[in-house]
């Protein structure tokens, strides 16, 4: 099956500071690419959707300045938490898709974000 | 609006039991419903789906009927297996989104 990396798997970083979250299609070019975010106990919660070579389109409620999604390649979507506070701190989970249709999403393993 | 309901684990069972993971959920219109799976370190996979109601959903010995009545896509499976143990995830589909269920964590033991 298709398969999506993130990088790093875990980060752990100081209040103020940015944070990048790379996910890559290993095998497929994604047309879309989706972000997740995860609390415990809690269900995924879309975050924003990323076409290539556009810009992504938020949910209502997530900092679009907070939360940058950049969406290069066919191959690459990266997320960035800017000036991360320990609110942040979360479990962020990406998905990829090359077709249509919402279960045609293929996820990545999640970055663990710790903000101290 | 849309929302999922599952039951909270975690679940522990011995090898050989019989599995039932419940799931409710609401929604505006008619959505198509999912079950996906975590193994550790691993992302989320597609378990098995049903797009309409009455319809069975099946993959690997796992399945789920979708049943508008009730609102409820509960997972079962006759005799679960060790390498079964991971999350699984209830979701369904909604203005062309996926709205998940907070996944219950599921080990069985030798």
């Amino acid at each position: 099956g298709a398969v999506v990396s993130q990088h790093p798997s875990w980060v752990i970083c100081k209040s103020g500071t940015s944070v990048k979250i790379e996910c890559r299609s290993l095998d497929f070019q994604a047309t879309t690419m989706f972000w997740y975010r995860q609390f415990p106990k809690q269900s995924l919660m879309l975050m924003a959707t990323s076409n290539e070579g556009s810009k992504a389109t938020y949910e209502q409620g997530v900092e679009k300045d907070k939360f940058l999604i950049n969406h290069a390649s066919l191959t690459l979507s990266t997320l960035t938490v800017t000036s991360a506070h320990p609110e942040d701190s979360s479990f962020y989970i990406c998905s990829a898709s090359g077709g249509t249709g919402v279960d045609e999403q293929f996820f990545g393993p999640g970055t663990r974000l710790t903000v101290l | 609006g849309n929302s999922v309901t599952q039951m909270e684990g975690p679940v522990t069972l011995s090898e050989e039991a019989f599995l039932t993971i419940n799931c409710t959920y609401t929604a505006t219109g008619y959505p198509s419903l999912f079950w996906y799976v975590q193994y550790p370190g691993e992302g989320l996979q597609l378990l098995l789906k049903a797009t309409k109601a009455d319809d069975k959903g099946s993959n690997k010995g796992f399945e789920a009927t979708y049943r508008k009545e009730t609102t409820s896509f509960h997972l079962e499976k006759g005799s679960v297996q060790v390498s079964d143990s991971a999350v699984y995830f209830c979701a369904l589909n909604g203005a062309n989104n996926l709205f998940f269920g907070t996944g219950t964590r599921l080990t069985v033991i030798p």
